[in-house]
């Protein structure tokens, strides 16, 4: 069946970086995008990226823009996503999701993961 | 603060239609497709509407989803104890060129 799945959950001190991995299984890796999305304790949803599937172009929030590095390895059919200078408000759940995406245009993210508990605490 | 507006809770009992609306702006909901997520606790967000109204496979029809102008609401029929979640709607933001969350409402079923 089409899922990703993410790798374990990450402690870290302030200033540190962590990368939170996102294998795709029963789908062509490279025809989808893949987003990824945090969500802080007892917090909503946040955006913060996405990467294409089959060329290297990706777009980042704001928010994020200089802190944040999304990348693929298509060969595994996995995509990254690094946090640099970590502070105590990045202690969220991080999940990577696939986009559906058509003609440049969004239409949501239909599978997501099992998602990644990133906690920063010194 | 999200740019998609949504109430922060909704209640109904077993059997009724409830909805939940998320009010947004010309450069988000005005342009672009809403959908709509579904989040039970501890779990990941699953896509129950796309393209303003359209289905997963999977999810039952008594999910249904509309836009109008720059808001958007999803509807909720037949209302199960297993409907308790929260809700996130989102979007493409053209002047943000990113997507936009609502901030959740938290559905309970009486």
């Amino acid at each position: 069946q089409v899922q990703l799945v993410q790798s374990g959950p990450e402690v870290k001190k302030p200033g540190a970086s962590v990368k939170v991995s996102c294998e795709g299984s029963g789908y062509s890796f490279t025809n989808y995008d893949i987003s990824w999305v945090r969500q802080a304790p007892g917090q909503g949803l946040e955006w913060m990226g996405w990467i294409s599937g089959y060329k290297d172009k990706t777009s980042y929030s704001l928010k994020f823009q200089g802190r944040v590095t999304l990348t693929t390895d298509r060969s595994a059919s996995t995509a990254y996503m690094e946090l640099r200078s970590l502070r105590s408000d990045d202690t969220a759940v991080y999940y990577c999701a696939r986009d559906l995406r058509y003609n440049d245009i969004f239409y949501g993210m239909d599978v997501w993961g099992q998602g990644t508990t990133v906690t920063v605490s010194s | 603060q999200s740019l998609l507006t949504q109430p922060p809770s909704v209640s109904g009992t077993p059997g009724q239609r409830v909805t939940i609306s998320c009010s947004g702006s010309g450069s988000n909901i005005g342009s672009n497709t809403v959908n709509w997520y579904q989040q039970l606790p501890g779990t990941a967000p699953k896509l129950l509407i796309h393209s303003h109204n359209e289905r997963p496979s999977g999810v039952p029809d008594r999910f249904s989803g509309s836009k109008s102008g720059t808001s958007a609401s999803l509807a909720i029929s037949g209302l199960q104890s297993d409907d308790e979640a929260d809700y996130f709607c989102a979007t493409w933001d053209d002047a943000l060129n990113g997507v936009v969350f609502g901030g959740g409402t938290e559905l309970t079923v009486l």
